[in-house]
């Protein structure tokens, strides 16, 4: 059974900072990952998804690894800011089978301080 | 549409009620997904429609919860005979196709949901 894991539970730190969030699932058999941040009150908004053959995927300031066969992804975020405060959760998709559901990790509650 | 619509957006029932939570998805996406968000608790999987296929009810918890999507678009999750431990946000995504680079799920706001 696919269990993903995210460290640290929570973060805090000052405004301008580089900062890396890790995600490590135990079965490598996946299709994808996806990190998403969610915001108080409200849904996911995506943020990067990594096809099993990618190695990475990069957006503006973020930046996502992936190593599938050590079960491991990072969110790499470069400058942080006030407004990156939020809750990311990464999510991987089993290979094979009729299911398309994705499994979730339990998130990282990030705080940037001004 | 924009993006993904949840109605209502917050829902509180009293225990043995019964309740009906809606999802309009992305015009011209193909699959759509319920997750449950419970309290400690991470993400969680409930069922999954793709176009005309038959859905993926694995993750359904129990006999009380039902959905169903009609003419491809709509969905509509049912609990029946709500219990306190129901209480959670319900969150329905949606994604263009179901594999390849059009994976991306796409998530509304959520609806939150207290039974009490």
């Amino acid at each position: 059974k696919q269990e993903v894991t995210q460290i640290p539970a929570a973060l805090s730190v000052p405004e301008g900072e580089n900062l890396v969030l890790n995600c490590s699932f135990t079965d490598s058999a996946i299709y994808n990952l996806q990190w998403f941040r969610q915001d108080p009150g409200k849904g996911l908004t995506s943020l990067l998804l990594i096809q099993s053959s990618q190695r990475e995927q990069t957006s503006g300031r973020l930046n996502a690894s992936l190593d599938k066969s050590s079960g491991r992804s990072t969110l790499y975020i470069a400058a942080s800011q006030p407004g990156d405060s939020a809750t990311y959760l990464c999510a991987a998709k089993p290979e094979g089978g009729a299911t398309n559901k994705l499994i979730f990790g339990t998130g990282t509650l990030l705080a940037v301080q001004p | 549409g924009a993006g993904v619509s949840q109605s209502p957006s917050n829902k509180v029932t009293e225990k043995g009620k019964d309740v009906e939570l809606r999802c309009d998805p992305i015009s011209g996406h193909t699959a759509l997904y319920w997750y449950r968000q419970s309290l400690g608790q991470g993400l969680e999987f409930l069922i999954y429609f793709q176009g005309n296929s038959a859905p993926d009810k694995s993750g359904l918890p129990s006999d009380r919860f039902s959905a169903e999507r009609t003419g491809g678009s709509v969905s509509t999750l049912t609990i029946q005979r709500t219990q306190q431990e129901d209480s959670a946000v319900y969150l329905c995504a949606s994604s263009l196709h179901s594999l390849g680079l059009m994976d991306t799920q796409y998530f509304g706001p959520g609806t939150r949901l207290t039974v009490l």
